[in-house]
Order: C-alpha cells, then structure tokens, then sequence
C-alpha cells in the first residue's frame, strides 16, 4: 500500500530565509513523486516532480524538491521565502499503475 | 488553454436534499478523477475514469453517491440523499493517458455544505 506523511502541520518561516516542507513516503516499486500547493479556496495547483534521473528537480516559482531513496523522502525547498509562498502544500506519491496518494498537508506562513 | 472546469462553486443545502457536481475536463485529458477533500486535509479519490469507464470507484459510497462520465469527456458526480458529514470541497482533475507520470490538473472545486 501506498503513503505519505508530511510530518508537520505547519512551518513558520521569516521572508528571505531558506524553507524546507518534509515528505515521507512509501510505496512498493519505484515511486513517481510530487509537489502540489492550494491557496484558500482554490484546487491544487502542480509545483514539481520526480519521475526518474537527478535527485534535485526544480519547479515552479522557484521551488525545488530532493529525491532521497534511502531516507524515502522528498523535500520541497526553496532558498528565499516569500509572503507570497504561504498556502497549503500537498506531497503526493504514485506508483506505476496505482493512485495518486496524497499527504494531509502543511501550513506555511511566511512572515514579513 | 483552458484548465478543467467546476461548477457549481458554491452549494449549500439541507440533509437529505440532492446534489450534482458538473466538470469539464482539460481537451484531450482521458482520465478523469473526483476527488473529496475534508477542511486541512488531503483530497480522497472517489472515483477514476479512463475515458468513459469507470476504473476504480471503490472508494465511492455507492448508496448514495454516483457518477457518470458521458462520451468520455463532460462528467457528473451526484449525492442523493446528502448527509452532514458529506459537507467538504469535491475536486475533479484530469491527465492524460498513459505511463502515470503526469501530474494532475485540478479544477477550483465545488464546496458543499450540508445543513
């Protein structure tokens, strides 16, 4: 079966400083991972994601996101928070043939 | 392009009343997926459509939900009677066809609360 975990519920970062959004994930094969953000009362808007090859994917907005197959996670980062950036963010995961899976979630507010 | 289409955006009705969700897919897309999103969570398939086949609705409470996808494209998701705890925001995205590394499209969603 597959999962996610996004084992915060909410990041507080400081405008101009570095965030990162953590993701766990697991399931059987290889997995296809992404990156999705939901502003309030909006659908979820595609950032990036990791199907094969390098390690670091980069998205939209600045984003990025590291694949770590031994630690089964993909955190999204980027170097300089905006106010702009704060919103809900989603980590999904996907095997060939399966269902996207979709984390619960996470709260980043970026404060000016 | 246009991306996929939701309506209505607003519902608010009384227990027990029907509800229907109309959406408009991205031209082209051959999969089409409802979803349920509950307030600070993550969306919860319902159902998965390959054209007009319904692939996967084993998460769809089949006494009282229900769904079409007409001629592959257009497709209605329908709760009849409603429940309290169905109150939550229904997402319907698209993709395209294929190996399964395409991300999703999502419409804005239909938000429904039930009185």
């Amino acid at each position: 079966a597959q999962s996610v975990a996004q084992p915060e519920d909410q990041v507080n970062v400081a405008e101009g400083n570095p965030l990162t959004v953590k993701c766990t994930y697991s399931v059987s094969g290889n997995p296809y991972l992404f990156w999705y953000v939901q502003y309030p009362n909006r659908g979820l808007q595609f950032l990036l994601k990791y199907i094969t090859g390098d390690n670091l994917v980069k998205g939209s907005y600045g984003f990025e996101a590291e694949f770590n197959k031994s630690q089964t996670s993909f955190h999204l980062k980027k170097p300089s928070a905006l106010v702009s950036d704060s919103a809900l963010y989603f980590c999904a995961v996907r095997a060939l043939g399966q269902n996207f899976v979709f984390g619960p979630g996470t709260r980043l507010s970026v404060l000016p | 392009e246009a991306g996929v289409v939701q309506s209505p955006r607003y519902k608010i009705i009384e227990k027990k009343q029907p509800v229907a969700f109309w959406c408009n897919p991205i031209s082209g897309h051959n999969t089409l997926y409802w979803y349920r999103q509950n307030l600070g969570q993550g969306p919860e398939l319902l159902i998965r459509y390959e054209n007009e086949e319904a692939v996967d609705d084993s998460q769809l409470p089949k006494d009282r939900f229900s769904a079409e996808r007409l001629k592959g494209v257009d497709s209605t998701l329908k709760i009849q009677p409603a429940e309290l705890g169905d109150s939550a925001v229904y997402l319907c995205a698209s993709s395209l066809a294929g190996s399964g590394t395409g991300e999703l499209f999502f419409g804005e969603g239909s938000r429904l609360t039930v009185l």
